[in-house]
């Protein structure tokens, strides 16, 4: 059952655009949702997270809209970098399915690539 | 910035053998977790560890599976008898709990079961 998707598996954009990441996710019960950057050969490091009280976050070039009507989310990063390529994971907590706040569910990520 | 240290980054076992794979989580953290990744899927819930005990496990987490905080610094995870679809990379992570808060990840250990 995935409750979080990711359904575009990669992603290549131009350095200096903007980068659009998009989740989708199916549980109405959770309560947040985070941003996870991974490298080769590192673990997840967070990114920006935002509450479901919220519609947007922003935190620098990052900046995460909620659309809890359609059970969207985004991440925007602008104006993208090489050193941004990475794989992006989106992931949600709290819910109907007792998970707690560090039982997170992930999506499968977006691989993204900022061309110089 | 503080770091989560897991170790070895590579273990290679042969089937049935028992693994135990170390973690040292931030230091004023509270709240403990392992994650795994296998090739080319999500990463997924294992356990949640707290006040030295589990909060909450996933369906994963079958009784080959057990987590020890032996001291006042590691945090480790047994697997009693590996198989073949054990073979994940498998994070550990930290927290202070906080409801909403990050996750601090570390960089993981690749185990491949032969």
């Amino acid at each position: 059952d995935q409750q979080v998707k990711q359904n575009s598996p990669s992603l290549s954009v131009q350095e200096g655009r903007i980068s659009i990441l998009n989740c989708d996710y199916t549980n109405s019960m959770f309560d947040y949702f985070l941003w996870y950057k991974k490298y080769p050969a590192e673990g997840p490091t967070f990114l920006i997270s935002i509450s479901s009280i919220k519609d947007k976050n922003e935190d620098g070039r990052f900046t995460v809209f909620l659309n809890k009507s359609a059970k969207h989310l985004s991440l925007h990063i602008v104006p993208s970098q090489p050193g941004d390529s990475a794989v992006y994971f989106c992931a949600a907590s709290g819910g109907d399915y007792g998970g707690s706040q560090g039982n997170l569910i992930f999506g499968k990520g977006t691989k993204l690539s900022v061309k110089p | 910035e503080p770091e989560v240290t897991q170790t070895p980054s590579h273990q290679v076992t042969q089937m049935g053998q028992e693994v135990i794979l170390r973690c040292v989580p931030i230091s004023n953290h509270l709240y403990f977790y392992w994650y795994r990744q296998i090739l080319g899927q999500k990463v997924e819930f294992l356990v949640s560890f707290y006040n030295n005990e589990i909060s909450e496990k996933s369906e994963i987490f079958d009784d080959q599976f057990s987590v020890e905080r032996p001291d006042g610094s590691n945090f480790t995870l047994k697997i009693r008898s590996t198989k073949l679809e054990d073979s994940a990379m498998y994070f550990c992570a930290s927290s202070t709990g906080t409801a909403g808060e990050k996750l601090f990840f570390g960089s993981g250990t690749q185990l491949s079961v032969l």
